[in-house]
């Protein structure tokens, strides 16, 4: 079965500019959760989608912003990019909604902002 | 707000030695905390779980406790090995219950 992937792995983007990053679920996985992580800071939860609809959403402007697919496959875009910005993006996958249950992580999109 | 601290955030251990990871979080209506293991340049991977309604759980050489009413919880590895060498990071399901709130890591190695 093949895992989550996220695309693409590694871009560079300057300040303003806006940003699209896909993930791939697990297939059968209807959840999908989008995280930041940044050096010392842990991964800090953006928001998930569940069957198309954004579920939960955690403490980020609204710059951030995501949708999901009738296939289960996600987009998150962030538009006037700042230095502050410059992460790994993981994308994550589940059988089950809410992080209640596992989660499969993609290797994430590391973004830089220059 | 919800948070969750971990401590420390660096651990250095010989071969065979054990090592103890400690999280306390704020909300005590959480009831599900998982523990994630990412390797270096590589996605994190969950290697253990614990929910409220249980103390202790073991798996091999690795461990988890939970103490709810002091609000911690614990990752235990015994008998470490140098593939035990990554990030560990535990976490804890916010009080809605929709979303995990983890803790910043730390990183252990284990030296032969």
């Amino acid at each position: 079965k093949a895992g989550v992937t996220q695309t693409p792995r590694y871009l560079i983007k300057t300040r303003g500019q806006q940003v699209t990053l896909s993930c791939s679920p697990i297939s059968g996985h209807r959840s999908v959760s989008w995280y930041q992580q940044t050096p010392g800071q842990g991964l800090q939860f953006l928001f998930e989608y569940f069957s198309e609809t954004q579920r939960n959403k955690g403490n980020f402007p609204g710059r951030f912003s995501g949708r999901q697919f009738s296939n289960s496959r996600s987009e998150m875009n962030v538009s006037t990019l700042e230095l502050g910005d410059s992460a790994l993006y993981l994308c994550a996958s589940s059988l089950v909604y809410g992080n209640t249950g596992e989660l499969f992580f993609g290797e994430g999109s590391r973004l830089t902002v220059l | 707000g919800e948070n969750v601290e971990q401590h420390p955030s660096t651990l250095s251990v010989q071969e065979g030695d054990s090592a103890v990871i400690k999280c306390t979080y704020s909300d005590s209506a959480s009831n599900y905390f998982p523990w994630y293991k990412q390797e270096l340049g590589k996605r994190p991977q969950l290697i253990i779980d614990i929910r409220s309604n249980v103390g202790e759980k073991k798996d091999q050489r690795i461990a988890v406790t939970l103490n709810k009413t002091a609000k911690h919880f614990s990752l235990h590895i015994t008998e470490t090995q140098p593939e035990d060498s990554a990030v560990y990071f535990c976490a804890a399901l916010n009080q809605a219950g929709t979303a995990l709130i983890f803790g910043k890591g730390t990183t252990l190695s284990v030296s032969s």
